[in-house]
């Protein structure tokens, strides 16, 4: 089945302790990306990959990093998380086009406290 | 300057009625594609129907159209014979070809439809 799966759906965590969230997919996309959700403010990017060893910021950067060694998988990393970065998270993939719809994996619910 | 703009922060239809949800857009490029997501309570985003800016013809899905209007930069969803399910927020989305958004998935800010029995 093709599929975007995140790790873990929830997280409660504390200030300053470094997480990772992962993100795989199983359908060879070029394309992944992170977006992070908050009420209002609708799904706003955090960094994208075009492909393996290349990867940009998005719109709100500031906290996290990313790395993509292989194509099949994107973590979102946050070195010292602050209690702003409290939010629903989403992963998603695709192929490069711009008629190419994204695949969102289930959405990993962080709580910093 | 938003790229994605949904004007209707909440709205509630009636169930079986139909029901417009809008969404305009702004980009200088020829080449673009137009998404609609819904996302239920339980959170998972789900790809609901798409439209190509060289698409003559407004796309269809089932209970779902999109009502294209190029001039204007608009891209409405159009569900018929709404049902309690669709009760959900609703996001329209834009993924430019050349644009300054490096072929990223634009979101605008969401609809959250409820539907009363």
């Amino acid at each position: 089945e093709a599929q975007v799966t995140q790790n873990p759906r929830y997280l409660i965590t504390v200030t300053g302790k470094k997480l990772t969230v992962t993100c795989s997919q199983n359908m060879n996309h070029e394309y992944m990306s992170w977006y992070r959700q908050d009420p209002g403010l609708g799904l706003r990017q955090i960094y994208y990959s075009m492909n393996v060893e290349v990867t940009d910021k998005g719109d709100v950067p500031e906290g996290y990093k990313v790395s993509r060694k292989e194509k099949r998988n994107f973590p979102l990393i946050l070195e010292s998380p602050s209690p702003n970065q409290t939010s629903l998270y989403f992963c998603a993939s695709s192929l490069s086009g711009f008629n190419d719809e994204a695949f969102f994996g289930q959405g990993t619910r962080l709580t910093v406290v | 300057a938003q790229k994605i703009t949904q004007t209707q922060p909440g709205m509630f239809v009636q169930e079986k009625e139909a029901v417009t949800l809008d969404c305009t857009y702004d980009t200088s490029d020829q080449s673009y594609g137009l998404f609609w997501y819904k996302q239920p309570s339980s959170g998972e985003m789900i790809f609901l129907i798409y439209q190509g800016s060289y698409d003559e013809q407004n796309a269809t899905e089932g209970r779902y159209s999109l009502n294209f209007q190029k001039a204007r930069k608009s891209a409405n969803l159009v569900i018929s014979a709404s049902q309690l399910g669709d009760s959900a927020m609703y996001f329209c989305a834009m993924r430019e070809a050349y644009g300054g958004s490096q072929g990223n998935l634009i979101f605008g800010k969401g609809t959250k439809l409820s539907v009363k029995p």
